[in-house]
């Protein structure tokens, strides 16, 4: 199975800083790399696909980028609404696997 | 406008059954695969099982094959996922989810709570 390994766990930040989370996979899954929004109680939301493809209704502050085994989300000018759990996932090979999450909260 | 409704959840003892249904609608179904993904409470996200568009291709995670069982009725816009042998760490909000062309996860129903407890 590929491991997904986030960092950090969790981030504290301030509404207009500049955000990156990293993931990392255990072996290559090439772009086959998506990110995905989680607020409490809510279900997730795609916000990239195929590493670096912003899904249509995502704010182009968020970014995505990487191949290979290091991707990294950027949100560029952190929103209110933007303070959630944020994971990765790979749907490279069965089975499909998520990180464990990044929580960004408020500074 | 794309929704996925599932249903099916509740408590029940380990070593039972239960079987969760999710009802689709705002698109094509049959063009689609789908999936389950479920999230135990306060953890993480963990991809469940996937069935291709006409149910003739299934994947599952290894801690599910052989007691869990992806299905869909396209004449019906409904997936299904028949889980059997039932485990505490079984517990878990599972949510059906549509994936475009085998890829990523683009659209989420709202969950529903299956809790395995005596």
């Amino acid at each position: 199975d590929i491991q997904m390994t986030q960092s950090p766990s969790t981030l504290s930040a301030s509404v207009g800083d500049r955000v990156t989370i990293t993931c990392r996979a255990s072996q290559s899954v090439v772009s086959w790399l998506a990110w995905y929004q989680q607020k409490p109680g809510k279900a997730p939301k795609l916000l990239i696909y195929k590493a670096s493809r912003l899904e249509s209704g995502v704010p182009s502050r968020f970014s995505g980028s990487g191949s290979g085994t290091e991707f990294t989300l950027t949100i560029s000018g952190l929103q209110p609404d933007d303070f959630a759990t944020y994971y990765c996932q790979q749907y490279s090979s069965y089975p499909w696997t998520f990180g464990q999450g990044t929580k960004v909260e408020i500074k | 406008e794309v929704q996925l409704v599932e249903s099916g959840g509740g408590l029940v003892q380990p070593g039972g059954s239960l079987r969760l249904s999710c009802a689709a609608s705002g698109f094509t179904f049959s063009d689609y695969w789908m999936n389950w993904v479920r999230q135990a409470p306060g953890k993480g996200l963990e991809w469940v099982a996937i069935t291709k568009q006409d149910g003739s291709v299934t994947y599952y995670v290894d801690s599910v094959k052989g007691r869990f069982t992806i299905s869909r009725d396209n004449a019906k816009n409904s997936l299904y996922l028949q889980m059997n042998s039932l485990r505490a760490e079984d517990t878990a909000v599972y949510y059906c989810v549509r994936c475009p062309r085998g890829e990523h996860f683009d659209y989420w129903g709202q969950g529903t709570l299956v809790t395995v407890s005596s």
